[in-house]
């Protein structure tokens, strides 16, 4: 079955680099997602990308992907106080349009 | 650029209680609309698919009986918690698939209703 996976909390420093990583599952997935989700609220689209390319770049957003090791992560650069958040990876199920959830990371950053 | 209403936010009620959420599309229609619960501190679980027009297609282990789902209309789905129980206490969140071509996002994602069940 489908399964995304994450770390479940990351602690960085206000300016420094955060690196939220993620694996999944299911090869055919045709975009994989980043979404953010701060406290009691829904969730937000970060990027995407599409699964024929390597990297994507979005101001301080990158996102790689290694498509043999069905790897995803998501760099933010200069991190800041209000990147603080929840951050979930998502695969598409392309014949249903479902989203499937990775477990969240909690990034916390200090000040 | 595409938004989904999503009603009320926060709700607290007795045991026993049914509850309605809605979920509306604002500017887009929605032939297909989602339903997940989240527990706290852990990831969104599908609790099913509602179509317009049909029955909603529900994961495993949810109680279909329990939450009930009407989508009778291109922009509004419903989920009603029956009978409520403390257990039942959760963040409800809809989304609304977007069939626009070429769109980039699969789904836009409402703000959540808080349940809690006293």
């Amino acid at each position: 079955g489908e399964d995304v996976e994450q770390s479940l909390f990351l602690s960085v420093r206000e300016g420094d680099s955060s690196v939220i990583n993620c694996t999944y599952t299911d090869s055919s997935s045709t975009y994989l997602y980043w979404y953010k989700q701060e406290p009691g609220a829904g969730l937000q689209l970060l990027t995407y990308i599409f699964s024929n390319m390597d990297m994507k770049q979005d101001q301080r957003l990158t996102v790689l992907l290694n498509k043999k090791d069905k790897h995803l992560s998501l760099r933010i650069a200069d991190t800041q106080t209000g990147d603080s958040a929840i951050y979930f990876c998502a695969e598409i199920l392309d014949s249903s349009y479902k989203l499937i959830f990775g477990s969240g990371t909690r990034l916390l950053v200090r000040p | 650029g595409a938004v989904v209403s999503q009603h009320p936010s926060r709700v607290i009620c007795k045991s026993g209680t049914s509850v309605k959420i809605e979920c509306r599309s604002l500017d887009f229609q929605a032939t297909t609309m989602f339903w997940y619960r989240q527990f706290p501190k852990q990831s969104l679980m599908l609790m099913a698919t509602s179509n317009e027009g049909s029955k909603a297609t529900y994961e495993q282990g949810v109680e279909k009986d329990k939450f009930l789902i009407n989508h009778a209309s291109l922009t509004l789905s419903t989920l009603t918690v029956t009978s409520a129980h403390p257990e039942d206490s959760s963040f409800y969140i809809c989304s609304a698939r977007d069939e626009t071509p070429l769109s980039n996002q699969p789904q836009h994602f409402g703000d959540g209703t808080r349940l809690s069940i006293l």
